[in-house]
C-alpha cells in the first residue's frame, strides 16, 4: 500500500465546477504539500500545511492531522487548471509523493 | 534569478552509454534532490544533498551516481545506461529541511534504447 494515495486518479470537469481533490497519508509528516505539474512537465508548489486551511486565489487546500487527510479545493474552475495536482508529504529531510490526479477541465 | 535548471533537457543514449544531468541553483539553497518521475508511479528520490561536499542515497540509487562539489550545483551521473532508467528526471532544491518548501527544475526526459 503506498504511503501517499490520491483519489481520483482522473477527473473531467465542466468550467465553472467546484472540484475537489483528497490525499491521504499512513505516516507521521512535519507537513503536507500540494503541487501542480502543467502538461509542459513543470511542477510548482501551491501549497504548504502542516494544520488547518489555506487559500490561494481560487485554490484552498486543508489538512485534518487526526484523519491523516487532505483536500485540494479548486472553486470556479477553468481551463487553465487542467493539470496534475500532486500530494505530497515531507519530514525530516525528503517528500513523499502520491501518483497525482490528473484534471482536465472544459470550456 | 533562474531558480532551478536542469541540462539537458531531453536526451537519447543507447544501453551502456554514460552522462551526465546537471542541476543548478541560484537561491543559495543547501538542499539539493534527484527525482525520477515515471508513468503511474509518484516522484522517487534517487539521491539528495544536504550541504556542498555531502551527498546521501534515497530510495532507487542504484545505477547511479552524484556529486556536490559546489553549492549550487548537483550533478547525477549515469555510468552505464540501462533501458530501465529511462524516465523524466527532476531536480529540486531547498532552503533548508525537506519540511520547506522544495522548488524544482523543468525536468529532463531521458531515453536509454
Amino acid at each position: 500500500k503506498n504511503e501517499v494515495e490520491q483519489s481520483p486518479q482522473n477527473l473531467t470537469a465542466q468550467e465553472g465546477e467546484f472540484i475537489t481533490i483528497n490525499c491521504s497519508y499512513s505516516v507521521g509528516i512535519s507537513a503536507l504539500h500540494w503541487l501542480q505539474q502543467h502538461p509542459g512537465g513543470g511542477i510548482v508548489s501551491l501549497f504548504m500545511l502542516s494544520s488547518g486551511k489555506k487559500k490561494h486565489g481560487r485554490l484552498i487546500a486543508t489538512i485534518n492531522i487526526q484523519e491523516k487527510h487532505s483536500s485540494l479545493h479548486i472553486t470556479a474552475s477553468h481551463p487553465r487548471d487542467s493539470a496534475v495536482y500532486i500530494c505530497a508529504v515531507s519530514g525530516t529531510y525528503k517528500y513523499i509523493f502520491g501518483t497525482g490526479t490528473r484534471l482536465k477541465v472544459l470550456a | 534569478n533562474a531558480g532551478v535548471t536542469q541540462t539537458p533537457k531531453f536526451r537519447v543514449l543507447k544501453t551502456g552509454q554514460s552522462m551526465t544531468l546537471l542541476c543548478a541553483q541560484d537561491m543559495n539553497h543547501e538542499y539539493m534532490y534527484w527525482y525520477r518521475q515515471d508513468p503511474g508511479m509518484g516522484l522517487r528520490l534517487i539521491h539528495y544533498s544536504v550541504g556542498e561536499g555531502t551527498t546521501a542515497k534515497g530510495e532507487v540509487p542504484d545505477g547511479y551516481n552524484v556529486s556536490r562539489l559546489k553549492k549550487q550545483n548537483f550533478l547525477l551521473g549515469l555510468e552505464s545506461a540501462a533501458p530501465s532508467q529511462t524516465s523524466v528526471y527532476f531536480c529540486a532544491s531547498s532552503y533548508y529541511r525537506g519540511v520547506e518548501t522544495q522548488y524544482f527544475g523543468p525536468g529532463t526526459r531521458l531515453l536509454v534504447l
